[in-house]
């Protein structure tokens, strides 16, 4: 079955500390992987896309096709950091995505 | 993305009502999709449509209705067939179905 787990609904993490949001998939196909990110009151928006191996504020992900794992991590938490995070992993040639239930982060002072 | 309009940005619905939320983008992407979000859960695909006058069923299409009559037109209808309809609906699009999708605003839908 075509799967995405964000095992933790919400993570609270004090400024300046390290951040890792979980994310696991179940896929028998070749793996495409996507971070999104929904600031308040902004729209669902794209943060990382595994393919493209980059960093984007500050945030890294690595597919790790053994543990079937893409979690979403960042050295040093910033308070602006606070916000929804969604992983996806897209399925078929359709370009059709299947989100996990998202990660609440919540970066306290 | 300013690109990707979707109205109206609340929208009620009474019992046994059709009601239609729309989705507009200017940045004349191919692919269509549209989404459905219920709290505590990811998002679910509805519909999507890959190129005008084409669309495909989602994970859950029942009770739902779509037309890609225009590129940059792919409304959503919610029937009375559908019988849990109260959720925010997002709209998106992307270039081709090898691209990352960008997202609207949303709609939410509420029963009177």
């Amino acid at each position: 079955a075509q799967r995405v787990t964000q095992p933790e609904k919400l993570l609270s993490v004090f400024k300046g500390a390290p951040v890792e949001l979980k994310c696991n998939y179940s896929y028998s196909g070749s793996p495409e992987l996507f971070w999104y990110v929904q600031y308040s009151r902004q729209r669902l928006q794209l943060l990382l896309r595994h393919i493209s191996r980059e960093s984007i504020k500050g945030f890294t992900a690595d597919l790790n096709k053994g543990e079937t794992s893409f979690h979403l991590k960042k050295p040093f938490a910033q308070e602006e950091d606070s916000a929804m995070y969604y992983c996806a992993l897209k399925v078929g040639s359709q370009g059709n995505l299947i989100f996990g239930k998202g990660t609440k982060l919540s970066v306290k002072p | 993305d300013g690109g990707i309009t979707q109205s109206p940005k609340y929208l009620f619905r009474k019992e046994g009502q059709n009601v239609t939320l729309s989705c507009e983008q200017n940045l004349n992407h191919d692919a269509m999709y549209w989404y459905r979000q219920d709290p505590g859960q990811g998002l679910r695909l509805i519909y999507y449509s890959q190129i005008v006058n084409d669309f495909q069923k989602g994970d859950i299409a029942e009770g739902y209705s779509v037309s890609r009559e225009k590129k940059e037109s792919f409304p959503l209808t919610v029937t009375s067939a559908q019988k849990n309809p109260t959720a925010f609906y997002l709209c998106a699009s992307s270039i081709n179905s090898n691209q990352p999708q960008h997202f609207g605003d949303g709609t939410r839908l509420s029963i009177l």
